[in-house]
């Protein structure tokens, strides 16, 4: 099983919709949740963290995390065909150390 | 202020080379993780610097060596090239003092390997 679980995609979404993408992880040390943002050809850039249960949204990214289902979701309002991207969820301990997964490649179609 | 530098950006090798890839950590950072990315996967995990030591290291071969330096620049070297090395190799910082998670990244070493 791989510490952290991402569906590869693409997933495909018109322009102004919603995106949603989720993520599970093996650890249930894990403590840190992240998503990254990777444009091809592009290093990864971190545009949300959670470490709490819950919801937390800035601008039109909500990140969830369910730590009793090892679950992380990334939903992106109004999507633009500026969001298409591969997207990252990685998670941590207290070191430092990331565990990515393979990413989710999102299609924006304007 | 400058970000996390890498160099070189591009370099072709071919097997059982060796090859040093560099990088500068963003301003004020004083830890240095390095990550393997293959063509459509995750970043994988190398290993990370901290007070010029090794602290952590991902399941990788010893064929794969750091060093950082007192300016908290860092060097990832890959002895004996393999075809299967051929990635893009990237460095992040962070600050250990006030961590919160966050890396930065450089735009990456990308290798190929023939």
């Amino acid at each position: 099983q791989k510490e952290v679980e991402q569906n590869s995609g693409p997933l495909s979404v018109p322009e102004g919709a919603i995106a949603s993408l989720n993520c599970t992880y093996s650890d249930r040390g894990s403590q840190s949740f992240f998503w990254y943002r990777q444009y091809s050809g592009k290093s990864p850039e971190l545009i949300m963290f959670i470490y709490s249960n819950g919801d937390k949204e800035d601008g039109r990214f909500t990140a969830q995390l369910n730590k009793a289902s090892q679950y992380v979701s990334l939903l992106i309002r109004d999507s633009q065909p500026s969001d298409s991207a591969t997207y990252l969820c990685a998670v941590s301990g207290n070191t430092g150390k990331l565990i990515f997964g393979q990413g989710t490649t999102l299609q924006v179609k304007p | 202020d400058a970000g996390v530098t890498q160099s070189p950006t591009h370099l072709i090798k071919t097997r059982g080379q060796q090859v040093t890839l560099r990088c500068s950590p963003k301003s004020g950072h004083d830890t240095v993780s390095w990550y393997q990315q293959a063509l459509g996967q995750g970043p994988q995990f190398i290993f990370q610097y901290y007070e010029e030591e090794e602290r952590q290291r991902g399941n990788f071969p010893d064929r794969f060596s750091g060093h950082q330096f007192p300016n908290y620049s860092s060097e990832l070297n890959v002895n004996a090239l393999l075809l299967g090395d051929s990635a893009l190799y990237l460095c992040a910082s962070s600050f250990e003092g006030a961590y919160t998670g966050e890396l930065f990244f450089g735009e990456g070493s990308r290798l190929t390997v023939l």
